[in-house]
């Protein structure tokens, strides 16, 4: 079952702007974790916030979490083409498994 | 290793036939997840090894589907007896002890014809 949900499953921007996805759950959690996917392979982690946490910076991205509504957002500002991949959230528990949402495609046009 | 290193990394078999598929993590890592993740969707767990054992194996769809893991090490998926459903790309993880990020290997994507 996906814990995760992102929103939305599809976004295309002009390169220079901002990109925001969001991810909803469902149960409590001790972490969020956002990672990349290039062309159906591998992920990359990009960064993870723990729930006692309410906002990370790693670079470009900013990344928020209400645990009050169960919500994360994912923010890459002064996008470039290269950001173009799917993005998905994950959460976990106090165990090390993570459940991962569905994804968000973004496509930066140059 | 440098990175997780999934073999084979793409892989044609006929339906009915077994496979298996490899994960070897990174040195020093004691935790290992499986994954796979169909066309266009999102990645469904699978099973998950701390060490040598398996806390939590509900992610495996059927009696089909077994794994195991060796010397802390290098862990095998094996598929019995391939269904068509059972096409899609297998992607394992493993991450160090206290550390909740993952690094996934590039993934084996398995087609079944």
């Amino acid at each position: 079952s996906q814990q995760g949900e992102e929103d939305p499953q599809a976004l295309s921007i002009q390169e220079g702007e901002n990109a925001t996805m969001n991810c909803s759950y469902k149960t409590s959690i001790n972490n969020l974790q956002w990672y990349r996917q290039n062309s159906g392979r591998g992920l990359v982690h990009l960064i993870l916030i723990r729930s006692n946490e309410r906002e990370k910076h790693s670079g470009r991205l900013r990344v928020t979490l209400d645990t009050s509504k169960k919500s994360s957002s994912l923010l890459i500002t002064a996008s470039r083409a290269a950001d173009t991949a799917s993005y998905f959230c994950a959460t976990g528990d106090s165990s090390y498994k993570l459940i991962f949402g569905s994804g968000t495609r973004l496509l930066v046009r140059p | 290793g440098a990175g997780v290193s999934q073999s084979p990394s793409n892989k044609v078999t006929e339906k009915g036939k077994d496979v298996e598929l490899r994960c070897d993590p990174i040195s020093g890592h004691t935790a290992l997840y499986w994954y796979r993740q169909s066309l266009g969707q999102g990645l469904e767990f699978l099973i998950y090894f701390q060490g040598n054992s398996a806390p939590d194996k509900s992610g495996l769809p059927s009696d089909r589907f077994s794994a195991e893991r060796t010397g802390g090490s290098v862990s095998t998926l094996t598929i019995q007896r391939t269904q068509q459903e059972d096409s899609a790309v297998y992607l394992c993880a493993s991450s160090p002890p206290g550390n909740y990020g993952y690094t996934f290997g590039s993934g084996t994507r398995l087609t079944v014809v």
